[in-house]
């Protein structure tokens, strides 16, 4: 089975502090991605990463970074967090070519007060 | 990517099958049907998906119509854990992103 990690269920933070979510995969997909769910805006995509030290952005960017220094391992940055990034982020992967199979974590909830 | 409708609630038995429709009328040729589901505040998992044949895993089963304009999962025996939102998807060859619409949330009764 394909195993999506994510390092933390739960998260609060201060406004202004910088917040790691780090995601770990082991099926050895080439493709790795950052989402966020928020009620009524349904998944939206941040970043994508297709290779190690490659990335692409999504559709909201803003406010994000990413690392991908090992093929299973992706992190998203908030360099500082506010409180609209208040939200359910989604680390997901898959193989190379477009259309496989995504698979998703279990997800990080961030609450930014 | 061609959009989806889909009912927004359905009901079931616990044991009983759970017949889950989903339009797709405007689905083009290299476009596959996904679906995922999401139990409350957990990330979406990954049930099935096809492109024109029937397809059946541990999990669920995919009937596409003929003309790909409709298909319908079904979860053989429903029971209480298969509660959650049932997100129907349609994907071509060349995505390498998702994007969920409002599902059906289904609700499995004892």
């Amino acid at each position: 089975d394909v195993k999506v990690t994510q390092s933390s269920r739960y998260l609060v933070k201060r406004t202004g502090e910088k917040v790691f979510l780090e995601c770990v995969q082991d099926m050895d997909h080439e493709n790795m991605f950052w989402y966020r769910q928020d009620p009524g805006l349904g998944l939206r995509l941040i970043y994508f990463s297709y290779d190690v030290k490659m990335k692409e952005k999504g559709d909201i960017p803003e406010g994000y970074s990413v690392s991908r220094e090992k093929k299973e391992r992706f992190s998203l940055i908030l360099e500082s967090a506010s409180t609209n990034q208040t939200s359910m982020y989604l680390c997901a992967s898959s193989r190379h070519r477009a259309g496989n199979t995504i698979y998703f974590g279990e997800g990080s909830w961030l609450t930014v007060v | 990517d061609a959009k989806t409708t889909q009912p927004t609630s359905m009901d079931c038995a616990e044991g009983r099958a759970a017949n889950l429709p989903c339009n797709h009328s405007t689905i083009s040729g290299n476009e596959y049907v996904y679906w995922y589901r999401q139990i409350h505040s957990q990330g979406p998992q990954y049930i099935i998906h096809g492109l024109k044949n029937n397809e059946t895993n541990e999990m669920a089963s995919l009937i596409i119509t003929e003309d790909r304009k409709s298909s319908t999962l079904i979860l053989p025996h429903a029971t209480l854990r298969d509660t959650a939102v049932y997100y129907c998807i349609v994907r071509g060859g060349n995505d390498y992103k998702l994007s969920f619409g409002a599902g059906t949330t289904v609700t499995v009764r004892a």
